[in-house]
């Protein structure tokens, strides 16, 4: 059975861009979250989705959004880019909502310039 | 955002020794997770822990939750070289304002000397 998946797998954007990361969960899954993974550093938690409402905020400004679509695939959106949003950014799928297993997919590595 | 305090923050041991790292919260967390993560890629879960007090193993790791909720403990018994990694805690809890939260930890960088 396929893993999660993400894309792209890399990007480089241009301070002020946005730019729309995309996740699909393993089969079966309906929740989706999200994470940004600077270097050197545990991944920080974005957002969490279940049955496509949002179940989990973590601390990060109003340029970050996401939305879950009906067959459970995320987008994570990211407007007014800053040199700090250079990151992995980090998928995870779940069966349930909570407390639940996370599984991880490789991730999306943004670079900001 | 908040993370979990992890320790050590690196270990360097011989192959066929026992590893052991922990993780300490101020929070108290419904659930515990354990993770390993190889250079870029993504973390790949390792154990789950639901209950306090509650100790699980698979395979040659065993971990527990602790008593108080605000910890637990990591053990590798008899280290191979491809225990090589960062190992991370989580943990899970809900905050009546922002929802369901999710914090990772430091990280345990380890290296197993062949």
């Amino acid at each position: 059975d396929a893993g999660v998946t993400q894309s792209p797998t890399h990007l480089i954007k241009t301070r002020g861009q946005h730019v729309t990361l995309r996740c699909s969960p393993i089969s079966g899954h309906k929740s989706v979250s999200w994470y940004q993974q600077v270097l050197g550093q545990g991944p920080q938690f974005i957002f969490q989705y279940y049955e496509k409402e949002e179940r989990g905020r973590g601390n990060f400004p109003d340029r970050f959004s996401a939305r879950q679509f009906p067959n459970y695939s995320s987008e994570l959106n990211v407007n007014a880019l800053l040199l700090g949003d250079s990151a992995l950014y980090l998928c995870a799928s779940s069966i349930r909502d909570s407390p639940y297993e996370q599984y991880f997919g490789p991730g999306t590595r943004l670079t900001v310039t | 955002g908040q993370q979990l305090n992890q320790s050590p923050q690196s270990m360097f041991i011989q192959e066929g020794e026992d590893v052991s790292m922990n993780c300490t919260s101020s929070s108290i967390f419904n659930t515990w997770l354990w993770y390993k993560q190889d250079p870029g890629e993504g973390p790949v879960l390792l154990i789950a822990l639901y209950k306090a007090g509650e100790l699980t193993s698979n395979g040659r790791l065993t971990a527990q939750f602790g008593i108080t909720r605000k910890d637990s403990f990591l053990n590798i018994s008899a280290s191979i070289p491809s225990d090589v990694g960062i190992y991370f805690c989580a943990g899970q809890s809900r905050d009546s304002n922002t929802g369901n939260q999710f914090y990772f930890g430091t990280g345990t960088s380890l290296t197993v000397i062949p």
